[in-house]
């Protein structure tokens, strides 16, 4: 069974540009949530999807969004990039069921902003 | 919002010897902690959770001890071996409707010397 896939695993950006990161889930998993690594603030939880909706936002800027498709693949957007959204952006998977809130990470994108 | 507080931020013990790793949570609504262990340069892996319904959960080396009352929860690791030396994180989820949704502690950054 194919685990979490994050693509592209490493990408430099400058200043103003706009980033796209994809995540395929385990194959049955219908809940997507994305979470922001850097040394200093740890994991933080930007945004989790389940059957194409949003359903939980974390405490980050309109600059970030996401969505996902109907065979639950999502991505994620950072327009106008910061040197501080240098990171690695991780993507986790569940089954989303009641209770079944086991995540499984993908191996993450490092984003890296000049 | 959910606060989940991760002490120590750096352990360091012999091999053989036990490790504790301690986290409190502020929402007395979470009902879900897990614990994932990311090696350097790697994904974050589950390791165990537990479920408010339970007070301890064990596999093998490892166990997990939730207290609701006093509202934090326990990592215990031992006869350490050097290839436990990783970065655990402990988290928080009130779960229902917030299937991946995890609040993260800080991390510790555990150290087995051999």
């Amino acid at each position: 069974k194919a685990g979490v896939t994050q693509t592209p695993r490493y990408l430099i950006k400058t200043r103003g540009q706009q980033v796209t990161l994809s995540c395929s889930p385990i194959s049955g998993h219908r809940s997507v949530s994305w979470y922001q690594q850097t040394p200093g603030q740890g994991l933080q939880f930007l945004f989790e999807y389940f059957s194409e909706t949003q359903r939980n936002k974390g405490n980050f800027p309109g600059r970030f969004s996401g969505r996902q498709f109907s065979n639950s693949r999502s991505e994620m957007n950072v327009s106008t990039l910061e040197l501080g959204d240098s990171a690695l952006y991780l993507c986790a998977s569940t089954p989303g069921g009641s209770g079944a809130n086991v995540l499984t990470f993908g191996a993450g994108s490092r984003l890296t902003v000049l | 919002g959910e606060n989940v507080e991760q002490h120590p931020s750096t352990l360091s013990v012999q091999e053989g010897d036990s490790a504790v790793i301690k986290c409190t949570y502020s929402d007395s609504a979470s009902n879900y902690f897990p614990w994932y262990k990311q090696e350097l340069g790697k994904r974050p892996q589950l390791i165990i959770d537990i479920r408010s319904n339970v007070g301890e959960k064990k596999d093998q080396r490892i166990a997990v001890t939730l207290n609701k009352t006093a509202k934090h929860f326990s990592l215990h690791i031992t006869e350490t071996q050097p290839e436990d030396s990783a970065v655990y994180f402990c988290a928080a989820s009130v779960g229902g409707t917030s299937y991946g949704k995890l609040t993260f502690g800080q991390g510790t950054i555990l150290t087995v010397h051999p």
